[in-house]
């Protein structure tokens, strides 16, 4: 099965709205990372985090290796927060294993 | 800092044609990684170095891809003989460290094999 399983897989939202994205590992993650690729196929990285929580800006993401899961919130939706959404868990001292995605569609 | 830059951004081959593709780290990262996208297969680790010494190169198909890093501002990609199933999107990623520290990406080469 899947070593790290994103939910839910899509998602439409208003703008101006709140949501709240997840991963859960079944391997031993010792860190993670969270990205947005945006609609012309850029991999921004948003968040990289040990066992905690970040924020920056509307987003905030948390980690919790002892439950095996992140969340990515994102407060006050805006239309380009729109694209897909992945995280990935560090298995190694260099390999990621990355999770399927979470397509995010905000509408006006 | 001009990002990760890869080149070209599209690429279209035929059949049994050659490709190369090009990636410029961050000046000063010491890790380079390459992956490859599909809508069917997700994001594919390829292969990584570092220092430019290769590390890890467990997700090359053995037989028409070989990756090089002549020197620490760039790496290669190389598909000899492309086949249809090589189309994809070719992402190069770079870190300063070399572990699973923050990976900054290029914008990809999107190679299309007809």
């Amino acid at each position: 099965g899947d070593k790290v399983k994103q939910s839910p897989s899509a998602l439409s939202l208003q703008e101006g709205t709140n949501s709240a994205l997840r991963c859960n590992f079944s391997i031993a993650a010792t860190t993670v990372q969270w990205f947005l690729q945006n609609p012309r196929g850029s991999l921004i990285n948003l968040f990289y985090l040990v066992p905690g929580t970040k924020e920056n800006g509307r987003l905030k993401s948390a980690f919790d290796s002892k439950e095996s899961y992140s969340t990515l919130h994102i407060r006050d939706a805006q239309l380009e927060d729109s694209g897909t959404y992945f995280c990935a868990a560090e298995a190694s001292n260099y390999q990621l294993i990355w999770g399927s995605g979470t397509k995010l569609i905000i509408k006006p | 800092n001009a990002g990760v830059i890869q080149t070209p951004r599209h690429k279209v081959t035929g059949k049994g044609q050659e490709a190369t593709l090009w990636c410029e780290p961050i000046s000063g990262h010491s890790a380079v990684f390459w992956y490859r996208q599909t809508i069917v297969q997700g994001l594919e680790f390829l292969t990584y170095f570092r220092n430019q010494a290769p590390i890890d190169d467990s997700g090359m198909p053995k037989e028409r891809f070989s990756a090089q890093m002549p020197n620490q501002s760039h790496s290669t990609l190389k598909i000899q003989s492309t086949q249809p199933q090589d189309s994809a999107v070719y992402l190069c990623a770079s870190t300063t460290g070399g572990g699973a520290e923050t990976l900054y990406f290029g914008s990809g080469t999107r190679l299309t094999v007809l």
